[in-house]
């Protein structure tokens, strides 16, 4: 992918409230898209991920996201947060070859931080 | 525990110092990764390795070096350390293909210039 871009930098919700973070690539070639959470001071882990089939994807803690071709997103979605999904949230993608195969690489947006509130 | 293990966590380097950090993971991955991750901007690819043997540059290699020293372990160095590198590391490593690609990443390494 020649970029990711997460559109917004921070998201302030309230506890029990739904939230969106977007998520918008740009790239020439079929990708593979993920989303990553990242705790204070820990490293990054995988949320969920898009590598075929349906468009709409689940993945841990209640998050889901939806690829996109046409607008080339994947935007991340949650009907209700908690205090503990409190983090910063990174989306990646990765090219594919001609096969089918990915180049391996992950670009990453620059992250959105969400901090939900009581 | 299966995963990608880094060393040192944390470390303050002087400008000009040298200095390696080493990954190794043991779930037999190919491929292996250096990013670093500085505010605002999301991760960046400092180098990869496809394979034992092989290296290349990613998005911001200047300044560092790699060395894949066998399948397991991947490390990184600095040769002469500026204020600029001053950042969190991170190593990862996947599979090449599948329904299990996607990284696997280290807990970071915290580096600090002065």
């Amino acid at each position: 992918a020649q970029s990711v871009t997460q559109l917004d930098s921070q998201v302030p919700v309230f506890e029990e409230a739904p939230v969106e973070l977007r998520c918008n690539y740009s790239s020439s070639v079929s990708v593979y898209l993920f989303w990553y959470v990242q705790y204070p001071n820990q490293g990054l882990q995988l949320l969920l991920k898009y590598l075929s089939g349906s468009t709409l994807v689940k993945g841990i803690n209640g998050f889901e996201a939806e690829f996109n071709k046409s607008q080339t997103s994947f935007h991340l979605r949650k009907p209700s947060v908690h205090i503990s999904d409190t983090a910063e949230y990174f989306c990646a993608v990765s090219d594919l070859d001609a096969g089918g195969t990915s180049y391996g690489k992950l670009t990453f947006g620059q992250g959105t931080i969400l901090t939900v509130h009581p | 525990n299966a995963g990608v293990t880094q060393t040192p966590k944390f470390q303050v380097l002087k400008t000009g110092q040298s200095m390696t950090l080493q990954c190794a993971q043991d779930m037999n991955h190919n491929s292996m990764y250096w990013y670093r991750q500085d505010p605002g901007m999301g991760l960046r690819l400092i180098y990869y390795s496809a394979s034992e043997g092989t290296t290349d540059k990613g998005e911001v290699p200047n300044g560092y070096n790699v060395s894949r020293l066998n399948k397991r372990e991947f490390s990184l160095r600095l040769e002469s350390a500026a204020p600029s590198q001053t950042s969190v590391y991170f190593c990862a490593s996947t599979v090449e293909t599948g329904p299990n690609y996607g990284y696997t990443f280290g807990s970071g390494t915290r580096l600090t210039v002065v």
